[in-house]
């Protein structure tokens, strides 16, 4: 069984602050996708990486996939209250002829103005 | 349509009931996947359509859950004998493989917020 540990689990921080939250698996995946959840509603898809010490950024957000394609991180420049949300990570692997997505648990992220 | 979309946002029922829950894909996207969330916690796989059938229906908790996809574009999860851990929201997720394949980009819907007394 795959499964993904994200840290922190809840993080609380003053507007302006720089954070990093962090997806962490042993197992290797062939993709990694990082999703937004807003209370009430599905996850919404950021990013998705592939490539191992792939970056991607996203305005003032940054994605890593770590380069054995087992962990990624997320770190956000300057936070905003309108980021203020459930991040998820979700890894995949297609070669094994499945294309579902296994999970973490998700960091809550609360930016106070 | 825009965006894949779910009936009915809410749905309580009591225990023992069955329940359907449907979902709308968008457009075009072959490939349909089920996934149940819990309080605190991440989408959990429950089963996976390409086209009409179900490619994959390991995370199916037991034979009270079944999914169809008659068509190849809407789909009905549909549960049996409803008890109250089933209580969860039922997200529905569309993708078209196209050249995405590996990328494996899921489209999620707003879900379905079940609840058994």
């Amino acid at each position: 069984t795959q499964l993904l540990e994200q840290s922190p689990q809840f993080l609380s921080i003053q507007e302006g602050e720089n954070l990093t939250v962090y997806c962490n698996s042993s197992s290797v995946f062939s993709s990694l996708q990082w999703y937004r959840q807003e209370p009430g509603e599905g996850p919404v898809l950021l990013v998705t990486v592939v490539t191992g010490g792939e970056v991607k950024k996203l305005k003032r957000l940054t994605f890593q996939f770590g380069d054995a394609r087992k962990d990624s991180s997320l770190h956000i420049t300057a936070a905003q209250p309108g980021d203020t949300g459930l991040y998820l990570c979700a890894g995949a692997n297609s070669g094994a002829g499945s294309y579902q997505l296994t999970f973490g648990k998700g960091t809550k992220l609360s930016v106070i103005p | 349509g825009a965006g894949v979309s779910q009936t009915p946002s809410n749905k309580v029922t009591e225990k023992g009931k069955y329940v359907e829950l449907r979902c709308d894909p968008i457009s075009g996207h072959t490939a349909l996947y089920w996934y149940r969330q819990s309080l605190g916690q991440g989408p959990e796989f429950l089963i996976y359509f390409q086209g009409t059938g179900a490619a994959d229906d390991s995370g199916l908790p037991n034979d009270r859950f079944f999914a169809v996809r008659p068509e190849g574009s809407v789909s009905t999860l549909k549960i049996q004998r409803t008890e109250r851990g089933d209580s969860a929201v039922y997200l529905c997720a569309s993708s078209s493989f196209g050249t995405g394949r590996v990328r494996n980009e899921q489209f999620f819907g707003p879900g379905t917020r079940l609840t058994v007394l």
